[in-house]
C-alpha cells in the first residue's frame, strides 16, 4: 500500500533555531501534500496546501513567513519552522495525495523547543 | 467554511460489544467522508470511506453510513477487540472535477475496549 515517510521522527531544538521536517510518498506520486498541527488530545489542524511546483497554500492565522513550505518534487515537501519559539511545540503531520485521490498520513514528527 | 462535529469525546466498551461514533457537517457541498483511526505517537490511518452517492458501506467489522438529507454519518465497529482501542477521527471534504480540497476533521473519539 501507499506509504509516507517524515524525518525526522522526533526533534529537540533550542528556542530561536530553525528545524526541517522532511515528507516522503515512497511509492507513489503525490502533486498534493498537506501539512497538519496536533496539539495533545486534540484534532489536526491544517497549516498549508502544499503543491508541487508552486507555491503553499496557507491556513488563516498560519505564518508562511514562520512555516517555510517547499514542495520541490512529486514526492517530498518539506516544512520547515523558522526561529522556534516554546509555542511551536507540537506534532506536525503530512499527508500526501495519491492518483486515486486518498490521502495517506504520515507518521507524524513531534518537535519540543526548549 | 467546513464545520464537523464528533461525538462522543470519549467511549469505552466491553470487549465483544459494539461500538458507535457520530460526527455531522455544516457544508452541504461536502461528498467524501473518511474515518482515520491514530494510536498514540502516529499519523492517522484511514480504515474506511464513503462518497455521498452511497447510504453505507462495510469493511468486516467496520461500516459507515451517511444520511445526506440531515448531514450526518457514524462509523460503525463490531465485535471489538483490545487492539481497537484508539482515537478516531471522522473527516469531510469536497471532491470535485479539479480533485479534492482539503480534509476537515471532527475532534476525535478515544475509543477504549476493557478486554
Amino acid at each position: 500500500g501507499a506509504v509516507v515517510s517524515q524525518h525526522p521522527s522526533w526533534v529537540i531544538c533550542k528556542s530561536g533555531t530553525s528545524v526541517k521536517i522532511e515528507c516522503r510518498s515512497l511509492d507513489f506520486q503525490a502533486t498534493t501534500m498537506f501539512w497538519y498541527r496536533q496539539f495533545p488530545k486534540q484534532s489536526l489542524m491544517l497549516m498549508a496546501t502544499s503543491n508541487e511546483g508552486s507555491k503553499a497554500t496557507y491556513e488563516q492565522g498560519v505564518e508562511k513567513d514562520k512555516f517555510l513550505i517547499n514542495h520541490a518534487s512529486l514526492t517530498l515537501s518539506t516544512l520547515t519552522v523558522t526561529s522556534a519559539h516554546p509555542e511551536d511545540s507540537s506534532f506536525y503531520i503530512c499527508s500526501a495525495v495519491a492518483v486515486s485521490d486518498t490521502q495517506y498520513f504520515g507518521p507524524g514528527t513531534r518537535l519540543t523547543v526548549l | 467554511g467546513e464545520n464537523v462535529e464528533q461525538h462522543p469525546s470519549t467511549l469505552s466498551v466491553q470487549e465483544g460489544d459494539s461500538a458507535v461514533i457520530k460526527c455531522t457537517y455544516s457544508d452541504s457541498a461536502s461528498n467524501y467522508f473518511p474515518w482515520y483511526k491514530q494510536e498514540l505517537g502516529k499519523g492517522p490511518q484511514l480504515i474506511i470511506d464513503i462518497r455521498s452517492n452511497v447510504g453505507e458501506k462495510k469493511d468486516q467489522r467496520i461500516a459507515v453510513t451517511l444520511n445526506k438529507t440531515a448531514k450526518h454519518f457514524s462509523l460503525h465497529i463490531t465485535e471489538t477487540q483490545p487492539e481497537d482501542s484508539a482515537v478516531y477521527f471522522c473527516a469531510s471534504a469536497f471532491e470535485g472535477d479539479t480533485g479534492r480540497r482539503a480534509l476537515t476533521f471532527g475532534s476525535g473519539t478515544r475509543l477504549q475496549v476493557q478486554p
